[in-house]
């Protein structure tokens, strides 16, 4: 199966600082990846769709100036949270868009956890 | 507007009691359903996808079905390391973007 992978897998820093996740897909091109979070027992939320090449489509309610997304090349995808504060405290989840054929399955990185002191 | 609902919330199941969960959709014209595993801290597994009503699809223990309102992921005879929560999306429209039912904790009991 596609696997996507997700670095660094649990980060805690600083309120103000900013904080870089990455997300490869390591055995195929995407074209496009998701950004989700997640709170505790909650269901995942999608924060925004990037592109290959273009900008990011944020979802509404989304700050795009604090979440920011770059999609560099086909297997890389990063988000940054830029200022963070506690409440941006989350589980962050990425996916990949096999695309090129007709299921357009989503597969999952395995997520980063984010604390925010 | 597009919504996903998953039921139950919770199931306590003892190990080798089948069961099911249910997902119900109200979309703009499916393009996929799609149902995922997930254990703690960790994200989202791929099982199934689905595209019209009347499909079926199996996985070991796990069978999708799917008809024009619902979907079920059937359990038969779970063990213990089936425990966690499954989720169900829905894909609609002209767009990629997954819709997440809230998912159902699955635990199974030895």
């Amino acid at each position: 199966g596609a696997v996507v992978s997700q670095h660094p897998s649990r980060v805690i820093c600083k309120s103000g600082t900013s904080v870089k996740i990455e997300c490869r897909s390591l055995d195929f091109q995407a074209t496009t990846m998701f950004w989700y979070r997640q709170f505790p027992k909650q269901s995942l939320m999608l924060m925004a769709t990037s592109n290959e090449g273009s900008k990011a489509t944020y979802e509404q309610g989304v700050e795009k100036d604090k979440f920011l997304i770059n999609h560099a090349s086909l297997t890389l995808s990063t988000l940054t949270v830029t200022s963070a504060h506690p409440e941006d405290s989350s589980f962050y989840i990425c996916s990949a868009n096999t695309g090129g054929d007709s299921t357009d399955t989503q597969y999952f990185g395995p997520g980063t956890r984010l604390t925010v002191l | 507007e597009d919504q996903v609902t998953q039921s139950p919330e919770a199931l306590r199941l003892q190990e080798g009691e089948s069961s099911s969960l249910n997902c119900s959709y109200t979309v703009s014209g499916l393009r996929g359903l799609f149902w995922y595993r997930q254990d703690p801290g960790k994200g989202p597994e791929f099982l199934f996808t689905l595209y019209s009503a009347g499909e079926e699809k199996e996985k070991e223990r796990l069978k999708a079905t799917l008809t024009k309102k619902e979907s079920f992921l059937h359990i038969t005879a779970p063990k213990p390391e089936d425990s966690a929560t499954y989720l169900c999306a829905v894909q609609a429209g002209n767009t990629d973007k997954l819709i997440f039912g809230t998912g159902t904790r699955l635990q199974v009991f030895p």
